[in-house]
């Protein structure tokens, strides 16, 4: 089956730091990957899609400076959240799906803490 | 815009009991709709997915869900539920309804297993 691994798995850093979290596909070729953000006990809102080789598209409210992501090949994208505040401490979610098929894998999860 | 409504935050179920956990969208053509499971702190995992055909569709765990184009719903079923099932489960709709985009996540069902 596919297989999307997400690293790292949790991570604390300092508030004004940055942190970049990795998405991989290991067993397929993503042409499109997805980044979602979990607040606690509440849904996954959808932050970004990104397509292989191309900028990625942001959904209203998400700050595209603040949430750089980049998906230079086809099997991994990186979301890096810049100066960070305790205020982004969530749970970040990747999914990635294949050209031509109808789902999308979704990896392992994020926990992202600021201090 | 899409939605999707999950009107009970919480259920509480004996364990080898029925469970029927509800779900509406708002879209306005055939919708592609999905229904993970995630366990805390973990990613998510599709149970079942409806795209077309049939619209009784069987998922992994022994779990099932009904597409009602009249009630505009997709309801998860599972018939005898075991300990190992309490978990947090979503309901999503797929964006534009091409299989090319991102999900909306309903709010979530907590599932907890009563002995």
């Amino acid at each position: 089956g596919a297989v999307v691994s997400q690293h790292p798995s949790r991570v604390i850093c300092k508030s004004g730091t940055s942190v970049k979290i990795e998405c991989r596909s290991l067993d397929f070729q993503a042409t499109t990957m997805f980044w979602y953000r979990q607040f606690p006990k509440q849904s996954l809102m959808l932050m970004a899609t990104s397509n292989e080789g191309s900028k990625a598209t942001y959904e209203q409210g998400v700050e595209k400076d603040k949430f750089l992501i980049n998906h230079a090949s086809l099997t991994l994208s990186t979301l890096t959240v810049t100066s960070a505040h305790p205020e982004d401490s969530s749970f970040y979610i990747c999914s990635a799906r294949e050209s031509g098929d109808t789902e999308a894998f979704f990896g392992q999860g994020t926990r992202l803490t600021v201090v | 815009a899409q939605s999707v409504t999950q009107p009970d935050i919480h259920i509480t179920v004996s364990e080898g009991a029925s469970l029927e956990l509800r779900c509406n969208y708002s879209y306005g053509a055939t919708p592609y709709l999905f229904w993970y499971v995630q366990s805390p702190g973990q990613g998510l995992q599709l149970l079942l997915k409806y795209f077309s055909g049939d619209t009784l569709v069987q998922g992994i765990k022994g779990f099932e869900a009904e597409f009602k184009r009249s009630q505009s719903s997709f309801n998860l079923r599972k018939p005898s539920v075991h300990w190992s099932d309490a978990a947090e489960y979503f309901c999503a709709v797929e964006r534009s309804g091409g299989g090319a985009d991102g999900l909306t996540f309903g709010k979530g069902t907590h599932l907890i297993i009563q002995p």
